[in-house]
């Protein structure tokens, strides 16, 4: 149990293009899903803690216009990076945690977005 | 600023060795920490989690914790190749929320 699952797993995408990563708890409800961005040979970098049916938190430095997330259901959680530029090239995990009980994070593949 | 803080290595240790990685946190009210390993191109996973002082064992793996230093380590007895990867050190802030070390490299020589 407790699958997380993104989608995709890799996208190529022009500069100047919106692409959406889809976060998708399978097994169980996820009343919190956070956003995790990791350029190469660093660490994960918590972006945003997204909770179902309100609006996003971003840490210090994200900008929230150009990093949308939407928590539209407790089993799906979406980060949509507008007008991406190669800086945003970078791999994206999301994470879950289980409504109700242990403070589990399950981590989905990650997204590996390259924009050029 | 909340740290987490690791040696960025590599670390190389040969097979059947003792491979230990350690940690140091910024914040002395944390009370949940966790050790993940992840493979180059994917994404971690949980290996250890410890929430008070002292040693866990887990198979092959022991996390230690010691708050008053505010420090947390990881062995692993009879190290293989295969357990070569990245190891993630994270404390936990928030409800739910993660902040991670910088991650530290082992290479397992067989």
């Amino acid at each position: 149990g407790a699958v997380v699952s993104q989608h995709p797993s890799r996208v190529i995408c022009k500069s100047g293009t919106s692409v959406k990563i889809e976060c998708r708890s399978l097994d169980f409800q996820a009343t919190t899903m956070f956003w995790y961005r990791q350029f190469p040979k660093q660490s994960l970098m918590l972006m945003a803690t997204s909770n179902e049916g309100s609006k996003a938190t971003y840490e210090q430095g994200v900008e929230k216009d150009k990093f949308l997330i939407n928590h539209a259901s407790l089993t799906l959680s979406t980060l949509t990076v507008t007008s991406a530029h190669p800086e945003d090239s970078s791999f994206y995990i999301c994470s879950a945690r289980a409504s109700g009980g242990t403070n589990e994070q399950f981590f989905g593949p990650g997204t590996r977005l390259t924009v050029l | 600023q909340k740290e987490v803080e690791q040696n960025s290595g590599p670390l190389s240790v040969p097979e059947g060795a003792i491979a230990s990685l350690n940690c140091t946190y910024s914040d002395r009210g944390s009370q949940s920490f966790f050790w993940y390993r992840q493979y180059s191109g994917k994404s971690p996973e949980l290996i250890m989690s410890i929430y008070s002082n002292g040693d866990k064992e887990d198979g092959r793996f022991t996390a230690q914790l010691n708050k008053a230093s505010q420090y947390v380590s990881l062995l692993i007895r009879d190290s293989q190749p295969s357990d070569s990867a990245t190891y993630l050190c994270a404390v936990r802030v928030g409800p739910g929320k993660l902040i991670f070390g910088q991650g530290t490299t082992l290479q397992v020589k067989p």
